[in-house]
């Protein structure tokens, strides 16, 4: 099957410019996730969805991060303006179902690594 | 809140010795532990769950309640096995589905 798919792979933007990233999940998985990994930290969840609506968005600076998932497939996540603090790789993950018995765990994809300087 | 704690950022090996990668979590409920792997260029993929008891690339975990603690060994490292090596937990209740990652500890096995 064809992984989780995420573009673009690197981005360098300057502080308090915008940007977005795009995530395709794997066909027929209801949840998909945005994790932020800064460099020596392990992945943090910023947003979940199931299907087209949002689970968990605790984590997410909506000051300045957006995300959406239209149609409940693809997904895409913004920042704007961006910070320094931003530069970070931002992964993506889909499950099949939001179950608490996780059989699968995830499918990430390869991430986006942006730089903001 | 859940946490995971990973004490050990880097951890050396020679080929052939046993390996350990320590884990701690903090949880109040009954929750699900992973060990996440990710090789040098390459994705973030799952290497063992706590529930399946199984063995994986020679790795075991065993979850010990008691303790708090998810630690991943293998009795004989290969090189191979260099990696960054990530401690998870999933929550219950509302928060099911969401992952909370340790930092990671960095698996250098020499020849």
């Amino acid at each position: 099957e064809a992984g989780v798919a995420q573009s673009p792979r690197y981005k360098i933007i300057e502080k308090r410019q915008s940007v977005a990233f795009w995530c395709n999940p794997i066909s027929g998985h209801a949840t998909l996730y945005w994790y932020q990994q800064i460099l020596g930290q392990g992945p943090k969840l910023l947003i979940q969805f199931q299907n087209n609506g949002v689970v968990d968005d605790s984590q997410l600076p909506k000051d300045r991060f957006s995300a959406e998932r239209l149609k409940g497939v693809d997904s895409t996540l913004k920042i704007q303006p961006a910070k320094l603090e931003d530069s970070a790789v931002y992964l993506c993950a889909s499950s099949p179902e939001r179950t608490r018995v996780n059989n699968y765990g995830y499918t990430f994809g390869s991430g986006t690594r942006l730089t903001v300087v | 809140a859940q946490r995971v704690t990973q004490p050990e950022k880097l951890l050396s090996v020679f080929k052939g010795a046993p390996v350990e990668l320590k884990c701690n979590y903090s949880y109040s409920g009954s929750p699900e532990l992973f060990w996440y792997v990710q090789y040098s260029r390459q994705r973030l993929q799952l290497l063992l769950r706590h529930i399946s008891r199984e063995s994986i690339k020679g790795f075991t975990a065993d979850l010990n309640k008691g303790e708090t603690s998810f630690h991943l060994k293998k009795p004989f490292a290969q090189e191979e096995d260099s990696a960054m090596y990530y401690c998870a937990l999933q929550a219950g209740g509302t928060s099911y589905g969401k992952l909370t990652f340790g930092q990671g500890t960095i698996l250098t096995v020499h020849p």
